[in-house]
């Protein structure tokens, strides 16, 4: 079955650092497009990270420095690693693929709460 | 930034009747290539996004034929030819053409 499955998400302070894990099977995050997009609690949705074309990334500018996409091919896993949380952090993060110029599979999605 | 304006916010339909959900970019969707990455995105609640229509007029894999897309440029519009129960939810309209990708505000449709 194709699916990904984040893990990794839980309360975190303010300031603190946090690793995202998305594990894929039925397909290889190898060769496609992966991504990280956020959904703050009651808002829509922003795009956070993209991976692609192999070892290309981009960031949206309010987590460029802070956060770092990247992927293990052994284990199909992609990662986000999040540094310096604050509040405006504080969302459910989806792990998606990206087919057609467009995101055609979601994971669940692994809460990230921010708070002190 | 790609600015996505979706219009209208939220909407109340009767089950069986039409509804039309519009999208408007900042700028042209059309890349280089030709191509224009404008997609569609329903959430129900309590669940994440699924694809429903990508490039404009394409309906994913498993989407039922009463979604349709249509627009080019940058006016866009996604239409539900008879609504269901199950089509509840938010919308979202989406541009893959540059970073960052941009989503619309989402749209809610309720049933009247």
């Amino acid at each position: 079955e194709v699916e990904l499955v984040e893990s990794g998400g839980g309360l975190i302070q303010p300031g603190g650092s946090l690793s995202l894990s998305c594990a894929a099977s039925g397909f290889s995050i190898t060769s496609s497009y992966m991504a990280w997009v956020r959904q703050a609690p009651g808002k829509g949705l922003e795009w956070v990270s993209s991976l692609y074309s192999g070892d290309y990334t981009s960031y949206a500018d309010s987590v460029k420095g802070r956060f770092t996409i990247s992927r293990d091919d052994s284990t199909n896993t992609l990662f986000l690693q999040i540094n310096n949380v604050g509040a405006g952090d504080m969302a459910m993060y989806y792990c998606v693929r990206g087919l057609y110029g467009a995101f055609d599979l979601w994971g669940q999605g692994t809460l990230v709460p921010v708070s002190s | 930034d790609i600015v996505m304006t979706q219009t209208p916010l939220s909407s109340a339909v009767t089950l069986g009747q039409p509804a039309s959900i519009s999208c408007r970019s900042s700028e042209s969707l059309v890349n280089s290539g030709g191509n224009t990455f404008l997609s569609w995105l329903h959430q129900r609640p309590g669940q994440p996004p699924r694809l429903l229509i990508h490039k404009i007029s394409n309906r994913f894999s498993g989407v039922p034929d009463r979604f349709s897309g249509g627009g080019a440029g940058t006016d866009f519009t996604l239409k539900i030819s008879r609504v269901e129960a199950e089509d509840v939810g938010v919308y979202y309209c989406m541009q893959a053409k540059q970073f960052p990708i941009t989503f619309g505000q989402g749209t809610r449709l309720e049933i009247k």
